[in-house]
């Protein structure tokens, strides 16, 4: 158990519909990040929250915004869903954001897009 | 290079026999360079987290190294055991965020 929370751990919904995912760091985490893990594709990074702040950002498609709370826990909310974003998305957090800091990885949540 | 590629993409090994993989990504503008170990339905899990040219990181029976120059790490697996079957990941620090390879399968056969 890495300490990170996400939920929920499954979601079937269907096109043209918006999700909320929900992540919770590691107690003293400041910094969090979402990621995609779609079939065919690696693990890709969409975007980096530190401390409330948006940090770093990957090729997150604009129907996708996510934020950061003042708890430090972050929200992914995913809009104008299609087909294609049917994938597991991961959220890790680390204790700062700096590149030698280690990721902890959440156990995910599977999007199933109908 | 410009991204971050591993071979091979799958290894089936019998148990007991040693195994390594190849990291390669982009040398310039260098920072960290982490390796992942990810099991079949749990989530990634680091391993190592490399930031100095020669580095040599250890965990048990599993090492890595780090040539930054040539941008190239390895991973090691001594003694392979059923339970290091998984997908091992690196990912390059760059741009304020990692790029991961698409990983090295490793089956470790009883």
């Amino acid at each position: 158990d890495s300490g990170v929370t996400q939920t929920p751990k499954h979601l079937i919904t269907a096109t043209g519909q918006r999700v909320t995912l929900r992540c919770s760091p590691r107690s003293g985490d400041l910094s969090v990040y979402w990621y995609q893990q779609s079939l065919d594709q690696g693990l890709q990074f969409l975007i980096q929250y530190y401390n409330g702040e948006e940090r770093a950002k990957g090729n997150i498609l604009e129907r996708f915004s996510a934020q950061q709370f003042p708890d430090l826990h972050s929200e992914l909310n995913l809009s104008s869903l299609e087909l294609g974003d049917s994938a597991l998305y991961f959220c890790a957090s680390s204790v700062e954001g700096r590149s030698n800091n280690e990721q902890f990885f959440g156990p995910g949540t599977r999007l199933t897009v109908l | 290079i410009l991204n971050v590629e591993q071979s091979p993409q799958s290894l089936h090994v019998q148990e007991g026999d040693s195994t390594n993989f190849t990291c390669s990504f982009p040398s310039s503008n260098f920072y960290a360079l982490h390796w992942y170990r990810w099991e079949t339905a749990k989530s990634p899990e680091a391993l190592f987290v490399m930031t100095l040219n020669g580095d040599e990181k250890k965990k048990g029976r599993i090492s890595a190294t780090l040539n930054t120059k040539e941008g190239y790490s390895y991973l090691y697996i001594k003694g392979s055991q059923p339970e290091d079957s998984a997908t091992y990941l690196c990912a390059s620090f760059r741009g304020g965020k990692l790029i991961f390879g698409q990983g090295t399968e490793l089956s470790v056969k009883p």
